[in-house]
């Protein structure tokens, strides 16, 4: 079965940089397993972020970014800020109707 | 604007079958989209149960999919959700979500845009 790999935990102080990648158990991430992008903070609906690799969702700030780095896809925050501290999940579609959650990366901002 | 909201029993008993009814505003499900069903045991991440397309094709995860019936109402523009046998491990909040699709060259490509809020169905005798 394949598995979504994420980092379960990562942190960033506020105004630096943090990037949050996307993996498979087995194979490479390509723009052709459609990777998108949700943040959600405790108790609430998850909000879309990233869809199609690399397009942001309207209204999401232009500091979120998504891209493909090596063989992972990726969530790049630019000058992250004390409200970015959520749990962040990626999405992949496996082809024949699947789609996979990762298991999420939990940002802290200190 | 397009609202989605999930109602669910709350509780269910070990071994029954658990019930959740998710009604659509704002855009009529019959018209287009996958529309899909996500859960999140308590502290844990979030899974993909299913999805099913307006026309009535329906995909659901491998491990779930003996137990999972996914369905639409569209006179009350609806989709439901039924599990059947659930044991602890099923507890969860269960959230509907719309899937939005676009073109790419390598083929179409979908996303989870709408969500509702989500309702938690505890599994305990």
């Amino acid at each position: 079965q394949t598995v979504v790999t994420q980092e379960p935990s990562f942190s960033v102080s506020p105004g630096g940089t943090v990037t949050l990648t996307c993996g498979l158990s087995s194979g490479s991430v390509s723009t052709s397993f459609y990777p998108s992008w949700y943040q959600q903070t405790p108790g609430q609906a998850p909000r879309t972020l990233i869809y199609s690799t690399n397009t942001r969702s309207s209204g999401v700030p232009d500091r979120f970014s998504g891209s493909i780095l090596g063989n992972k896809a990726a969530l790049t925050i630019t000058g992250a800020q004390a409200d970015d501290e959520s749990d962040y999940y990626c999405v992949l579609y496996l082809g024949s109707g699947i789609w996979v959650f990762g298991g999420g990366t939990k940002l802290t901002v200190l | 604007q397009v609202q989605l909201q999930e109602s669910g029993p709350g509780l269910v008993k070990p071994s029954e079958t658990l019930s959740i009814n998710c009604v659509v505003s704002g855009y009529s499900i019959s018209r287009g989209y996958y529309w899909g069903w996500i859960r999140q045991p308590p502290g844990k991440g979030l899974e993909w149960i299913g999805s099913i397309y307006h026309s009535g094709t329906n995909y659901c995860n491998p491990s779930l999919k003996s137990r999972v019936t996914i369905s639409l109402d569209t006179s009350k523009n609806q989709l439901s959700l039924k599990m059947s046998s659930v044991t602890a491990a099923d507890t969860a909040v269960y959230y509907c979500a719309r899937q939005e699709d676009y073109y790419e060259s390598s083929g179409y490509g979908y996303y989870f845009d709408y969500w509702g809020q989500g309702s938690l169905v505890t599994v305990s005798s």
